[in-house]
């Protein structure tokens, strides 16, 4: 059974900080997903990782893979309050369909 | 393009009562999935469909149907709901054969079982 498990679950830090969320999963994938979701909201997606050491950057996101560890990390620079919202990150382990596994989500909240 | 659209948002059921979640994508997509989510948990995978008449059970397939009768539609049936039910539901599409593609999501339906 895919296990995929998201820390910290809850994160609250200054505006300004640098933090990082970490994504482990237990099994072989090369496809790894990232989303937001605010609150009362849908999910939001951030970033495809397809490939081992692929790094994605989007202003103040950055995601990486590393499949040989099965870890994902989302790291967060210079955080504002924009930024304050549930983070996913999802494995799909299968190359038919699409079967999304996620983690639990971890909470950001930005505080000024 | 809409997206991916889901009625109702919000619905109330008592125990033991049915009903039809709808979802509709205008994306062409050949790829559905219902999703449920619950409290302090990541979303969870109920059905999918990798295509017009094709449907496949996830992780937690108990107590719902589907069907796909086209590409655009896929609902999701509740038989006799039960509190446990109690959920935030999700329908998600994408393309099966395009790998950098991310599934995309619709708003939610909120159901709540007493």
């Amino acid at each position: 059974e895919l296990k995929v498990e998201q820390n910290p679950l809850f994160l609250s830090m200054q505006e300004g900080k640098n933090y990082t969320i970490y994504c482990n999963y237990s099994t072989t994938s090369d496809r790894l997903y990232w989303y937001r979701q605010d609150p009362g909201k849908s999910l939001e997606s951030l970033f495809v990782l397809l490939s081992n050491g692929a790094v994605k950057q989007e202003g103040r996101l950055m995601a990486s893979l590393d499949t040989k560890a099965r870890l994902s990390t989302l790291h967060i620079t210079a955080a504002v309050h924009d930024l304050s919202a549930t983070y996913f990150c999802a494995v799909d382990p299968r190359l038919e369909a699409r079967q999304l596994t996620f983690g639990s989500g971890t909470q950001l909240t930005v505080l000024p | 393009n809409a997206g991916v659209t889901q009625t109702p948002k919000f619905q109330v059921l008592k125990t033991g009562q049915s009903m039809t979640l709808q979802c509709a994508q205008d994306m062409n997509h050949e790829y559905m999935s219902w999703y449920r989510q619950d409290p302090g948990m990541g979303l969870r995978l109920i059905h999918y469909s990798v295509g017009a008449g094709i449907t496949d059970q996830g992780e937690v397939p108990n107590g719902y149907n589907v069907s796909r009768s086209t590409t655009e539609d896929f609902p999701l049936r509740l038989l006799s709901a039960a509190p446990s039910q109690t959920s935030v539901y999700f329908c998600a599409s994408s393309y099966t054969d395009a790998k950098w593609e991310t599934q995309y999501f619709g708003p939610g339906t909120r159901l709540l079982v007493l």
